[in-house]
């Protein structure tokens, strides 16, 4: 039983070209997030949505697109692509309290690796 | 902006020892977490912490808050090559959906 899925595991692809990447979690969350790993493990957040509603949208090139059609679903796209968008993006997913504090485990997908050539 | 620094970046040591991994910010964070992940996977939490001067155990491993809420620490006894990793932890930032990670602690005990 996956708790939090991404496809693809890996992904290769051109300069300028755009992709998606996909994200499902069967966990009943209400909280949904992506966030890129760059070469050096530094983990950074780029997007969160809870309930659908995007609530947190760092200073992420407008390149970058989230999508979440249902509270189960967060899906990234990327317009042309550029050298600097490789790394590992993670999916994951929360249960947010009712006083919105943070005191719960994020679940995180296996990860996206997206080498740009 | 809120910074979480990690230290050591890198540390090797032998099956048996201990060690003490520190996660330091000059911001105050509502709560902070302490991860784990592996190559290839996402990472998984171990803990969290919520009041200031808190301490968690879990088995070997024993996480401190500190009294300002703006640091903490991971402690590892006997250490095993099962605890080979990378050690994460991340601030929530106070009034926002957001936790901070911090830098990152690369561990491999050799056996």
């Amino acid at each position: 039983d996956t708790a939090v899925s991404q496809t693809p595991k890996y992904l290769v692809t051109q300069m300028g070209n755009d992709k998606s990447i996909k994200c499902e979690q069967n966990l009943g969350h209400d909280t949904m997030y992506w966030y890129k790993q760059d070469s050096k493990k530094f983990l950074k957040i780029m997007f969160s949505y809870n309930n659908k509603e995007l609530i947190i949208n760092e200073t992420v090139p407008n390149r970058f697109s989230p999508k979440s059609p249902d509270k189960a679903h967060l899906n990234l796209h990327i317009n042309s692509l550029e050298l600097g968008d490789s790394a590992v993006y993670f999916c994951a997913s929360s249960r947010t309290s009712r006083t919105g504090a943070l005191y719960n485990e994020q679940f995180f997908g296996p990860g996206t690796r997206l080498t740009v050539l | 902006t809120q910074l979480l620094e990690q230290s050591p970046q890198f540390l090797s040591i032998q099956e048996g020892e201990n060690l003490t991994v520190y996660c330091n910010s000059s911001s105050v964070f509502s709560s902070l977490q302490w991860y784990r992940q592996e190559p290839g996977e996402g990472p998984v939490l171990l803990v969290t912490v919520v009041t200031g001067g808190e301490v968690k155990k879990l088995k070997r491993l024993t996480f401190q808050f500190g009294d300002a809420r703006k640091d903490s620490s991971l402690h590892i006894t006997a250490a095993q090559p099962g605890d080979t990793g990378l050690y994460l932890c991340a601030g929530e930032s106070p009034g926002t959906y957001k936790y901070i990670f911090g830098t990152g602690t690369r561990l491999k005990v050799l056996a």
